[in-house]
């Protein structure tokens, strides 16, 4: 069956250091996308970084890379240099190829402190 | 371009009444999905249109859920009679076509409470 894990209901992080959230995903699937969202208190998703089940390279955007291990199925968010910006909940997500519906994890809050 | 928006943002209503949700999509998609989060839960599919039409509603709680899209522009979302489990933020996001692998614009949410 398909499921996202994510096993850190909360985490705290010195301003400017670098911090990991940690995603499991599980599928039989072998075509599909892992997702990054970040859901700051205004309420809004905001997506943030895509990694296809068959890119060979991790994917970055600035700050935000995706550490993805197929064989471990993980798929962990590294926010490098965090910024007080970077406190809100955070989703990893998965959809299987040729669909259109998010598989969500439960989420973890990030806490940045000064 | 605006974002996808979604009204209210919260709706504190009693058992048994009736709550309408909003969600007006980015003008030109026309894949509108709706998703719930019930307090400490993942986030869960509920519906997907394409246009006026429903093209999956195979997570939609149960019959006191209807949703509509008019004329395959903005969304409603109502849950009558509201029962105390249906707490939770209701999201909706669209995308122009299904972008196998590209993020959707999800809007702020709307948080209903139910008393």
């Amino acid at each position: 069956a398909q499921k996202i894990t994510q096993t850190q209901p909360g985490m705290f992080v010195q301003e400017k250091e670098a911090v990991t959230l940690d995603c499991t995903y599980d599928t039989s699937d072998q075509s599909y996308g892992l997702f990054w969202y970040k859901q700051p208190s205004s309420g809004e998703m905001i997506f943030l970084i895509y990694q296809g089940s068959y890119d060979e390279q991790n994917a970055t955007e600035g700050r935000y890379s995706l550490n993805f291990q197929k064989a471990r199925k993980s798929a962990n968010l590294v926010i490098s240099a965090s910024q007080l910006g970077d406190s809100a909940m955070y989703f990893c997500a998965m959809r299987e190829g040729g669909t259109y519906k998010y598989i969500f994890g439960t989420g973890t809050r990030l806490k940045v402190l000064a | 371009e605006a974002g996808v928006t979604q009204f209210p943002s919260h709706s504190v209503i009693e058992k048994g009444q009736t709550v309408t949700l909003r969600c007006d999509p980015i003008s030109g998609h026309d894949n509108l999905y709706w998703y719930r989060r019930v307090m400490g839960k993942e986030i869960k599919f509920l519906l997907h249109f394409v246009k006026e039409s429903k093209q999956d509603e195979s997570g939609m709680p149960n019959n006191r859920f209807l949703a509509e899209r008019t004329g395959g522009t903005y969304s409603t979302l109502k849950v009558q009679p509201a029962e105390l489990e249906d707490s939770g933020v209701y999201f909706c996001a669209s995308s122009q076509e299904l972008r196998e692998f590209g993020g959707y614009t999800f809007g702020s949410g709307t948080r209903l409470t139910v008393v």
